[in-house]
């Protein structure tokens, strides 16, 4: 099956430093992939939405400039939170699909776990 | 995005069947029905999807009402590894790429 490799798998740093997360779709093209947030006994919510070459299309209420995606690849999408503070310690993960696959399974990392001490 | 409801939390005993309802009474004719599982500290996983007939896959069958107002999730013998938050989401299959729309799940607790 496709797999999607997230790393790192964990992050702890202090407050005001900037992390990047990557994540790689690695047996198969993933034009579009999907960044996602999940606080502590919560669910799943959407952060935004990157195409490959293109700018990311964000969700009402994350900032685009602390929240950085870049999708220059098709196997390849990071995210860079930008500045980090505690609030951001979060449970974040990514998703790839192919393009016009909108019947077809979403493909997801496996989380990296952002700890802002 | 049309909404589903879940039980909150189910429990099973293993090596029993299990199922997981899900009702979409706003589903349109267009929207495939997907459901997708969470253990702890990872992300989701894919286990099935369907639009109208019922499906079978290694994982589990999804057994979808004739009006299409609900689903079910069928294990068929649960385990132990199959404790974890079960999502079912409806996602449009005419428009756009489709991100999928999370809610609350339904948790599975699976007894010895």
């Amino acid at each position: 099956g496709a797999v999607v490799s997230q790393h790192p798998s964990r992050v702890i740093c202090k407050s005001g430093t900037s992390v990047k997360i990557e994540c790689r779709s690695l047996d198969f093209q993933a034009t579009t992939m999907f960044w996602y947030r999940q606080f502590p006994k919560q669910s799943l919510m959407l952060m935004a939405t990157s195409n490959e070459g293109s700018k990311a299309t964000y969700e009402q209420g994350v900032e685009k400039d602390k929240f950085l995606i870049n999708h220059a690849s098709l196997t390849l999408s990071t995210l860079t939170v930008t500045s980090a503070h505690p609030e951001d310690s979060s449970f974040y993960i990514c998703s790839a699909a192919i393009w016009d696959s909108r019947n077809q399974p979403q493909h997801f990392g496996d989380g990296t776990r952002l700890s802002i001490l | 995005d049309a909404k589903t409801t879940q039980p909150n939390s189910m429990e099973s005993n293993e090596e029993e069947p299990v199922h997981l309802p899900c009702n979409h009474s706003t589903i349109s004719g267009t929207d495939y029905i997907h459901w997708y599982r969470q253990l702890p500290s990872q992300g989701p996983e894919y286990v099935i999807h369907g639009l109208t007939s019922n499906v079978n896959n290694r994982m589990a069958s999804l057994a979808i009402a004739e009006d299409r107002k609900s689903s079910t999730l069928i294990l068929h013998r649960a385990t132990l590894r199959d404790a974890a938050v079960y999502y079912c989401i409806l996602r449009d299959g005419s428009g756009s790429q489709g991100n999928l729309i999370f809610g609350k799940g339904t948790k599975l607790s699976v007894k010895p």
